[in-house]
């Protein structure tokens, strides 16, 4: 069974840092990139980032980009958000979500993870 | 503000029909694939449609899915009560240089 597993949400003050990990099982993560998406209570989607099955395209947000980072172990067959300079309007669930499509412009997610929840509040 | 844009709400009756825009720009939708998702309450999006309108193994032919120019249309025939949920469109923003997504559309089945 495919299954994406994010963790590493939790409370953190504004300014502070935090790293999400994404953990997949059922399938290999190496040939596959992934987009991070964030919801906000009560909000709706929003994309945050993509790092490319290799590693070597990435593209961000421009409401998180030069905050946070994303990146890839495939060997652990995990993606990792690094999120520094935290601000309250960051807080919200982070989904992973596996892409599929052969280019950009035909991607689509086909399998989400849960969800973790990020609070950003002093 | 969303870079696409789709209505906050539309409703219908049981085994009715109901259509969800998503309006872009050639930057987006006028050139690129679109895809819609759908989110229970409480739950994590799932994949409804992709490339514009192709349904993934499982998902029933009542949900369909149309591209026009820098629109797109998600239709769901057969209206059940299972159905309540929130629905958004997504696709690349060549400009940007990101992902997209429509702001939501929350469907009742009164």
């Amino acid at each position: 069974e495919v299954q994406l597993v994010e963790s590493g949400g939790a409370l953190v003050q504004p300014g502070g840092s935090l790293r999400l990990s994404c953990a997949a099982s059922g399938f290999t993560l190496s040939v596959y990139s992934v987009t991070w998406v964030r919801q906000a209570p009560g909000k709706g989607l929003e994309w945050v980032s993509y790092i490319l099955s290799t590693g070597t395209v990435i593209h961000y947000s421009d409401s998180v980009k030069g905050r946070f980072t994303i990146s890839r172990d495939n060997a652990k067959n995990s993606v990792f958000l690094q999120m520094n300079s935290l601000r309250a309007d960051d807080s919200a669930v982070y989904y992973c979500a596996r892409v599929r499509g052969s280019q950009l412009a035909r991607a689509y997610l086909d399998y989400w993870g849960q969800g973790t929840l990020v609070t950003v509040s002093s | 503000q969303s870079v696409l844009t789709q209505p906050p709400s539309v409703s219908a009756a049981p085994g009715q029909k109901v259509t969800i825009s998503c309006s872009g720009s050639s930057s987006n939708i006028g050139n690129n694939y679109v895809s819609w998702y759908q989110q229970l309450p409480g739950t994590a999006p799932k994949l409804l449609i992709y490339d514009n309108n192709q349904r993934p193994s499982g998902i029933p032919d009542r949900f369909s899915g149309s591209k026009s120019g820098s629109s797109a249309t998600l239709a769901i025939t057969g209206l059940q009560t299972g159905d309540e949920a929130d629905y958004y469109c997504e696709t690349w923003d060549t400009s940007l240089t990101a992902g997209v997504f429509g702001g939501g559309t929350k469907l009742t089945v009164l």
